[in-house]
């Protein structure tokens, strides 16, 4: 079991480019989550999928952010365009079923300048 | 709705001591309560959980917490410090809603002294 693989791991970028950051689910996981950490807000979630299909988008801040989950094996999370305040920590997570424990991605640190 | 509260985003203790993190969270169904630990550049890793079974739970490191329904709490402790605990430790709620939505709290940053 290689865990929720992320890529990339850094991403350093200027403002106004589209950023894409990457995510491979555990194998046989229903849900995949994408949360983003900064030191000000801590943990947000922005959004999940259930069996590749979007539930809830309510925290993704902007029209700028969209989430795609086109099979089992693979999502993203796109910025266009980016900005200074999108630099953070974004995390990949899933699970197997709604009561199992959440698995969590080594993140990819985004920077924005 | 639910949240999560933890009280210090500071915590220092020597090597040895007894650890001590807080976690208040509120619910308004029977929660599921969780600690996580997270490493320098990596993600969260589940350190133990609370489904209602027995109120005090025990997780990987020697770590453990107590649900008391009463005073709404989920305390993580460990009664001896080692230098490799130190990290940054999240707790979290999760209803019955779908998804099983995890809330987390703002996180403790553990120190150990030598």
């Amino acid at each position: 079991d290689a865990g929720v693989i992320q890529s990339p791991r850094h991403e350093v970028t200027e403002m106004g480019q589209e950023v894409t950051l990457r995510c491979k689910p555990i194998s046989g996981h229903d849900y995949l989550f994408w949360y983003r950490q900064t030191m000000m807000r801590g943990l947000e979630l922005l959004i999940y999928f259930n069996n590749n299909v979007p539930i809830d988008d309510s925290g993704m801040p902007e029209d700028r952010f969209s989430a795609k989950m086109p099979n089992a094996s693979f999502s993203t999370l796109k910025i266009q365009p980016s900005e200074p305040r999108d630099s953070a920590v974004y995390f990949c997570a899933t699970k197997e079923s709604s009561n199992s424990p959440l698995h969590f991605g080594n993140g990819t640190r985004l920077t924005v300048t | 709705a639910q949240s999560v509260t933890q009280l210090g985003s500071h915590v220092s203790v020597s090597e040895g001591a007894l650890v001590l993190l807080r976690c208040n969270y509120s619910s308004s169904v029977p929660p599921y309560l969780f600690w996580y630990v997270q490493y320098p550049n990596q993600g969260l890793q589940l350190l133990l959980k609370y489904t209602s079974a027995a109120t005090l739970v025990k997780g990987i490191n020697g770590f453990e917490a107590e649900f008391k329904k009463s005073e709404t709490s989920f305390h993580l402790t460990k009664p001896s410090a080692h230098m490799s605990d130190a990290a940054e430790y999240f707790c979290a709620v999760s209803g019955f809603n779908a998804g099983n939505m995890l809330t987390f709290g703002g996180g403790t940053r553990l120190m150990v002294k030598p």
